[in-house]
């Protein structure tokens, strides 16, 4: 079992263009959750999907970012017209079941974003 | 008030000591609670799930009050590789999503 894997893990992009953040989940796990980690600061939910599905996109800012996972393939995070702002990690997580099971998160090792 | 707060820290302690960490809650209704740990620029890493009768995995406790809207972890003996940020976790709605504390930060020392 490969874990959560997500790619890039760096991308440098500069302002105006387009980023996009991969992440395939666990095998057997349903459930996509993304956040995203400023500099010294907390992970900061972004949305969650499950295939063909957003459930929650309550964290995603309203232009500029959209997240889809399809029925084949990995969940993407697509960030249009970078800014310096969104310079930060972006980490995604996967779980099988309900968090409200008291199943927690297992988590990729991220992408760090460098806007310049 | 923050959804999930920690005490940012840093705690500075000896190998061997017994340190112990806090964080509340803002939702009485939250359902599930964790301890994560993340190394510095790796990812968080899941410790250990928190159980309304409190639980033990090693040298690591963990308890919930939830009267007092109140998570703890207790760390025994600790060893120079729990250095870490400790982070306080809830799912504080009946969603899916966990919401984060920023986390408390330990260094221990020789």
């Amino acid at each position: 079992n490969a874990g959560v894997m997500q790619n890039p893990r760096h991308l440098v992009r500069r302002r105006g263009q387009e980023a996009r953040l991969r992440c395939s989940p666990m095998k057997g796990h349903s459930h996509v959750y993304w956040y995203r980690q400023l500099p010294e600061e907390g992970l900061k939910f972004m949305v969650y999907l499950q295939k063909e599905n957003i459930i929650d996109e309550s964290g995603m800012p309203k232009e500029r970012f959209s997240a889809e996972f399809p029925k084949e393939g990995p969940s993407i995070l697509r960030i249009q017209q970078v800014v310096r702002g969104d310079s930060a990690a972006y980490f995604c997580a996967s779980s099988p079941l309900s968090t409200r099971r008291n199943y927690g998160y297992t988590f990729g090792s991220g992408t760090r974003l460098t806007v310049v | 008030r923050k959804e999930v707060e920690q005490d940012p820290g840093p705690f500075n302690v000896p190998e061997g000591a017994t340190v112990a960490f806090n964080c509340t809650y803002s939702n009485s209704a939250s359902q599930s609670f964790f301890w994560y740990r993340q190394d510095c620029r790796k990812e968080p890493k899941l410790l250990m799930s928190v159980y309304s009768s409190g639980n033990e995995d090693g040298r690591f406790t963990a308890q919930l009050n939830r009267a007092s809207q109140y998570i703890s972890l207790l760390i025994r003996d600790s060893k120079l590789s729990d250095s870490a940020t400790y982070l306080c976790v809830v799912n504080l709605s009946s969603g899916d999503k966990l919401t984060f504390g920023t986390g408390t930060r330990l260094a221990v020392r020789p």
